[in-house]
């Protein structure tokens, strides 16, 4: 079965620390991503990552940064957290070619006080 | 730019109505479109692509190149159908896999 998981389901942390979240997947899926998910606005597209070291900015990447050291793991970093950084985050991995089917994590809801 | 939107919302209908969601595109060349779905508490999940001309779940969905539409019709709606449903757009010539997203609809069915 496959599988996208995500370390953290619900994470309170407060403004200005740095927040690291987590994704791994077994499919081994060249490409991974980060998109946020708020209500009225949609999935938006934070970062994505086609290889291992490679990485691209998506639609929002002001105030995240990403790592892809080994295929399976990407993470979100958000340098130094702010209240409207307060969403939900999902981790998706899809495999080359078009017409492949993105599986998506389950979530990780970051609250930022 | 590309662009997907749904106009709506929330749509709320009755069991055994017809629901149609509706979705609309903007890209110059050849997208491929599918419909998402997260039901409560569950992972968002593909409900269905374009390029498949399948029917899932008794939902149906046509590319309409002309009007730039994807809707997503159902004959008649079930209570388990209420859930919260994404529109995407992903490059046709794109092998990344990337995807663009509507604003998304909540699908409400009441009994």
């Amino acid at each position: 079965d496959v599988k996208v998981t995500q370390s953290s389901r619900y994470l309170v942390k407060r403004t200005g620390e740095k927040v690291f979240l987590e994704c791994v997947q077994d499919m081994d899926h060249e490409n991974m991503f980060w998109y946020r998910q708020d209500p009225g606005l949609g999935l938006r597209l934070i970062y994505f990552s086609y290889d291992v070291k490679m990485k691209e900015k998506g639609d929002i990447p002001e105030g995240y940064s990403v790592s892809r050291e080994k295929k399976e793991r990407f993470s979100l970093i958000l340098e130094s957290a702010s209240t409207n950084q307060t969403s939900m985050y999902l981790c998706a991995s899809t495999s080359w070619g078009s017409g492949n089917t993105i599986y998506f994590g389950e979530g990780s809801w970051l609250t930022v006080v | 730019a590309q662009r997907v939107t749904q106009p709506e919302k929330l749509l709320s209908v009755f069991k055994g109505a017809p629901v149609e969601l509706k979705c609309n595109y903007s890209y110059s060349g050849s997208p491929e479109l599918f419909w998402y779905v997260q039901y409560s508490r569950q992972r968002l999940q593909l409900l269905l692509r374009h390029i498949s001309r399948e029917s899932i779940k008794g939902f149906t969905a046509d590319l309409n190149k002309g009007e730039t539409s994807f809707h997503l019709k159902k004959p008649f709606a079930q209570e388990e159908d209420s859930a919260m449903y994404y529109c995407a757009l992903r490059q046709g010539a794109s092998n990344t896999g990337k995807l663009i997203f509507g604003q998304g609809t909540t699908l409400q069915v009441k009994p």
